[in-house]
């Protein structure tokens, strides 16, 4: 299996601009999650899905933040319009539900800078 | 809320010796709890899951423990290499995944 799968690897934009980040789950696993990892914060849970459906996404920043899943083996997180506080590590994981538990398996990220 | 704490934050340790990293949790309803490794720029390396029935979880040299009344789990490293030298974060789950600011490791030679 080829893991979780993140693009790009690193993305440059100016400040209002749109971003799109990627997501590519394990093939069989039913639950997503995005973070956003910076220096002061650490490692944040910003929304996760499952079977495909948003279950939590208190942790979204602002409206200027949204995710999607169409399918079991896509994922998109949107920033629009961007600005330079946006700027960190973004990760992708997934995992196989098996009630309550989530073994989470991460992607490479993306880092995102704003300028 | 939950709150994940990680002590020490860094450590410094000689090649190998054997060592303890601590994550302290103030929820104790938790269904899970697991360790990953960080490497530099790199993404996070699953380590180890314990469940919330678990007491502990070993994995070679990796021994992973689980105290859910007293709101704490300790990762065991045995005769520590240089190769260990990461970044180490504990994640607890209870519908709402948190981490802890992790403790960075370093083996020396």
């Amino acid at each position: 299996d080829a893991g979780v799968i993140q693009s790009p690897r690193h993305e440059v934009t100016e400040m209002g601009q749109e971003v799109t980040l990627r997501c590519k789950p394990i093939s069989g696993h039913n639950s997503l999650f995005w973070y956003r990892q910076t220096m002061m914060r650490g490692l944040e849970l910003l929304i996760y899905f499952n079977n495909n459906v948003p279950i939590d996404d208190s942790g979204m920043p602002e409206d200027r933040f949204s995710a999607k899943m169409p399918n079991a083996s896509f994922s998109t997180l949107k920033i629009q319009p961007s600005e330079p506080r946006d700027s960190a590590v973004y990760f992708c994981a997934s995992s196989r539900q098996r009630g309550r538990t989530y073994e989470q398996y991460f992607g490479p990220g993306t880092r995102l800078t704003v300028t | 809320k939950q709150e994940v704490t990680q002590i020490p934050a860094a450590l410094s340790v000689p090649e190998g010796e054997n060592l303890v990293l601590n994550c302290s949790f103030t929820d104790s309803a938790i269904y899970n709890l697991q360790w990953f490794r960080q490497d530099p720029g790199k993404g996070l390396t699953s380590l180890l899951l314990i469940q919330s029935s678990q007491r502990e979880q070993t994995s070679g040299r990796l021994n992973a423990s689980l105290d859910k009344s007293s709101g704490r789990s300790t990762l065991y490293i045995a005769a520590s290499q240089p190769g260990d030298s990461a970044t180490y974060l504990c994640a607890v789950n209870n519908n709402d995944m948190r981490f802890g600011a992790g403790t960075r490791l370093t083996v020396k030679p």
